[in-house]
């Protein structure tokens, strides 16, 4: 079974531009959460997706944004790219809506990279 | 607000050795809490959880985790550690709006 799979891999920016990441979840899962892993930050909550709904955000500015779409594959968009925003942007899905029920699956990240 | 915290950064242990990684935790009602493990470049994967139940939880790779409710604690051991056990450990909790919120993460280093 096919884990979670995010593209691209490394994504290098400049100032000013818009990024888009994209994540599939593990077939079966609804939920999809995003992360943001900045150096010496640790793991920072950004949105959460489930049955095409966001469900929660963390706080981040609104130029972080994202959807999901019918197959539960996710896309999260950041425009008006700053330097701080390079980072390592994790994707997880999980079986049920909310994390009570079960663990998360994380996928490999893209690594994001502003000049 | 739930929050956890993971109070060292880093946790040096010689291979064959018991290992402990800390974490405490602050939630509202019955708390859901979490380990994962990160490896370099890589992405987060699940050790164990506490729902419910008994306070020591048994999860992957020969980890396991004791909760203690008195001390707000759910710190993850091993009994004997290994060198590619070397890597970054988080803590998590279920903050009750469906997402986890992660400790800082402990940098764990097995030296041969």
């Amino acid at each position: 079974e096919a884990g979670v799979t995010q593209s691209p891999t490394h994504l290098i920016k400049t100032r000013g531009q818009q990024a888009t990441l994209r994540c599939s979840p593990i077939s079966g899962h609804t939920s999809v959460y995003w992360y943001q892993q900045a150096l010496g930050l640790g793991l920072q909550f950004l949105l959460w997706y489930d049955e095409g709904e966001e469900r929660n955000r963390g706080n981040f500015p609104p130029r972080f944004s994202g959807r999901q779409f019918p197959n539960y594959s996710s896309e999260l968009n950041v425009n008006a790219l700053e330097l701080e925003d390079s980072a390592l942007y994790l994707c997880a899905s999980s079986l049920y809506g909310g994390t009570t029920s079960g663990e998360l699956f994380f996928g490999e990240g893209s690594r994001l990279t502003v000049l | 607000a739930q929050s956890v915290a993971q109070p060292e950064d880093q946790v040096n242990v010689a291979e064959g050795n018991p290992l402990t990684v800390k974490c405490t935790y602050s939630v509202s009602g019955n708390p859901y809490l979490f380990w994962y493990v990160q490896y370099p470049n890589r992405g987060l994967q699940f050790l164990l959880k506490y729902i419910t139940g008994d306070n020591l939880v048994k999860g992957s790779y020969g980890f396991e985790a004791e909760f203690n409710k008195s001390q707000t604690s759910f710190h993850l051991k091993k009994p004997s550690a290994l060198v590619s056990d070397s890597a970054l450990y988080f803590c998590a909790v279920d903050d009750n709006t469906g997402k986890l919120i992660f400790g800082q993460g402990t940098t764990l280093q097995v030296k041969p």
